[in-house]
């Protein structure tokens, strides 16, 4: 499939290790978003890049957690030292359009803090 | 504070009758309002979309009433078939219509009862 692909769909691991979360848009997308949704609760903002240049973060948490996207394509979650608040699905999506238009999701990444 | 506003949060509906999901927002700036929908397991997906220069916009048997006054909006399913079984969430964003930065409601659990 074309769709947005988000790796690992699962991930478990201990509390104060580091973990990176993996988009790869849709090809051809010029934006891209990463989202945080807890069970039961709307997709929560984290940050967007149009291209490669991250045009807003206000969404991230703290500082434990980054994003890029080098390339203008693939982007990386990265959330260091986690703690079990962390322990939600992390979905990225993607846009045709500049910041603009449908948003396609991924199936997302589960992250448990242990 | 929530800046989108969803209700109700869940639906039990048979089939044939008319699914209503309402919406309330704060921020006059805000000037697009998507519906997406999401299957258990899936990423959210666009279902249909309204800006604020119309007050209803039809898409099938999905329907968005728009009333900018009073800053709701509402998505109508008619004729709802189980198919339909789904989460809903209303969104907002503001700046010409730019999705950077997309505020979701909590979002609907529909149940269409056959």
């Amino acid at each position: 499939g074309a769709g947005v692909s988000q790796s690992p769909r699962y991930k478990v691991t201990k509390r104060g290790q580091d973990v990176a979360l993996r988009c790869d848009p849709i090809s051809g997308h010029v934006s891209l978003y990463w989202y945080r949704q807890a069970l039961g609760q709307g997709p929560e903002f984290l940050t967007y890049f149009n291209y490669e240049a991250q045009q807003d973060k206000s969404g991230l948490p703290n500082d434990r957690f980054s994003a890029e996207r080098p390339e203008g394509s693939i982007s990386t979650l990265t959330i260091q030292r986690t703690e079990q608040r962390d322990s939600a699905m992390y979905r990225c999506a993607s846009s045709l359009l500049l910041a603009a238009g449908e948003l396609f999701f991924g199936e997302g990444s589960r992250l448990t803090v242990l | 504070q929530q800046q989108v506003k969803q209700s109700p949060q869940s639906l039990i509906v048979q089939k044939g009758g008319i699914s209503i999901i309402n919406c309330a927002y704060e921020n006059t700036a805000f000037d697009y309002f998507p519906w997406y929908q999401q299957f258990p397991g899936k990423g959210p997906a666009l279902l249909i979309a309204i800006r604020p220069d119309v007050s209803e916009k039809k898409e099938g048997r999905f329907t968005i009433s728009f009333n900018k006054s009073a800053k709701q909006f509402s998505l109508h399913i008619m004729d709802s078939q189980p198919g339909d079984s789904a989460t809903y969430f209303c969104a907002a964003s503001r700046g010409g219509g730019s999705q950077g930065n997309l505020i979701f409601g909590k979002g609907t659990k529909l149940s269409v009862k056959p």
